[in-house]
């Protein structure tokens, strides 16, 4: 079974500007889940989807925000772009029933400049 | 505090060693863990998982989680250089669907 992928996998943007990344989730899974990962603080959970609607936010400014299609894939938008922002960008999805263990994709390294 | 802790190393392990990571975490609701390995440059690869209280083993790899203590421990037996990797650990709590929080991370080095 193919796992979570994401794209791109490199992008470099400039202060201002916004950007959509993408990530579709391993077959069958229905949950989705974002986190941005930086050498200062580390995994932090951006937000959660499932069956197109968010069910969790962390604590991001308004400018994070994402949506989940009905075929489960995944877009997060970043708007605004700050220096700050530069980060790996993970994927997560999982699968249903009582299993809470989530898989995660390549990521996609977003540099801003 | 934060409210998963971990030592962020590195921990230097012997060959054929047993690598020993600590985590302990803040409050005792009803919460799962998880243990990923990353190696530089890559995303977090699932290792193992544990909910109840006790052990659980799979291949060299053994998880421990103690709910009185609040703290969960993972051991690499048999370490090998490719076990060198930043090791995180991982709570889910019941109440948060999705939501995992990270430790820091453990880096454990291995030496041949």
């Amino acid at each position: 079974k193919a796992g979570v992928t994401q794209t791109p996998r490199y992008l470099i943007k400039t202060r201002g500007q916004q950007v959509t990344l993408s990530c579709s989730p391993i077959s069958g899974h229905r949950s989705v889940s974002w986190y941005q990962q930086t050498p200062g603080q580390g995994l932090q959970f951006l937000f959660e989807y499932f069956s197109e609607t968010q069910r969790n936010k962390g604590n991001f400014p308004g400018r994070f925000s994402g949506r989940q299609f009905s075929n489960s894939r995944s877009e997060m938008n970043v708007s605004t772009l700050e220096l700050g922002d530069s980060a790996l960008y993970l994927c997560a999805s999982r699968p249903q029933g009582s299993s809470y263990e989530q898989y995660f994709g390549p990521g996609t390294r977003l540099t801003v400049t | 505090q934060k409210e998963v802790e971990q030592n962020s190393g590195p921990l230097s392990v012997p060959e054929g060693a047993i690598a020993s990571l600590n985590c302990t975490y803040s409050d005792r609701g009803s919460q799962s863990f998880f243990w990923y390995r990353q190696y530089s440059g890559k995303s977090p690869e699932l290792i193992m998982f544990i909910y109840s209280n006790g052990d659980k083993e799979d291949g060299r790899f053994t998880a421990q989680l103690n709910k009185a203590s609040q703290y969960v421990s993972l051991l690499i037996r048999d370490s090998q250089p490719s076990d060198s990797a930043t090791y995180l650990c991982v709570r889910l709590r019941a109440d948060s669907w999705g939501k995992l929080q990270f430790g820091a991370g453990t880096q454990v080095v291995v030496t041949p």
